[in-house]
């Protein structure tokens, strides 16, 4: 069965370095979008993807996060400035359309470590 | 605003039947879905319910009653690995989920 892929599955960084954060989708998927959880918490909503452009994003993604689809099959977050506050997993995830109840699939997440 | 709450944990006996309750206040409504999350893992999606009623597959079922804000997962047959959190999560008239905070299930032989 077709999956969301995550690479690293886990990155230690120090506070002030950029990550990027790599995904993915499931492969006839047009939506993608990337979810946070910090430990112990819910899991958050950052921002949605499709057609090559942003469609929804958060509060939570400010100036400091940015999403690209180098290619036909990944897609990344990249964190410019990582803050300790950042520290938590993020998970991809992707769904075959936005609207309605189309399910979204998630990947295994990557867990971001900031020191 | 929006707000989903569900209870923290909850306690149940192999065999047995479960019930996880999920109440929401949100702007928009376009589904309201279930996920299961084992500890340190993705969520996995379980169930959805646009309409209500109940939705049926396999042990787990969902309903939904739009008019009071409220759904529920009923889990039977409770089984060790069902041991996990159960996220309930709304979609209003975007794309994303907005998640609940989790009901972290635990199954005691």
């Amino acid at each position: 069965e077709p999956e969301v892929t995550q690479t690293p599955s886990h990155q230690v960084t120090q506070m002030g370095q950029e990550v990027i954060l790599r995904c993915v989708p499931i492969s006839n998927h047009l939506y993608f979008y990337w979810y946070r959880q910090i430990l112990g918490q819910k899991v958050e909503f950052l921002v949605s993807f499709y057609n090559n452009e942003i469609s929804e994003k958060s509060e939570i993604f400010d100036d400091q996060f940015s999403v690209e689809r180098p290619d036909g099959s990944n897609f990344t977050l990249k964190i410019r400035s990582t803050k300790l506050e950042d520290s938590a997993m993020y998970f991809c995830a992707s769904s075959v359309k936005g609207g309605g109840t189309d399910t979204q699939y998630f990947g295994p997440g990557t867990r971001l470590t900031v020191l | 605003g929006q707000n989903i709450d569900q209870p923290t944990e909850m306690t149940a006996t192999e065999g047995a039947i479960v019930q996880i309750n999920c109440t929401y206040q949100t702007s928009g409504f376009n589904g309201l879905f279930w996920y299961q999350q084992h500890a340190g893992e993705a969520p996995t999606f379980l169930s959805y319910n646009v309409l209500d009623g109940l939705e049926e597959k396999g042990r787990f079922s969902s309903f939904l009653s739009r008019s009071k804000g409220y759904s529920y997962l009923l889990l039977k047959e409770l089984q060790m690995k069902d041991s996990a959190s159960y996220l309930c999560a709304v979609k209003g008239y975007g794309q994303n989920f907005v998640f609940g905070p989790g009901t972290r299930l635990s199954v005691l032989p």
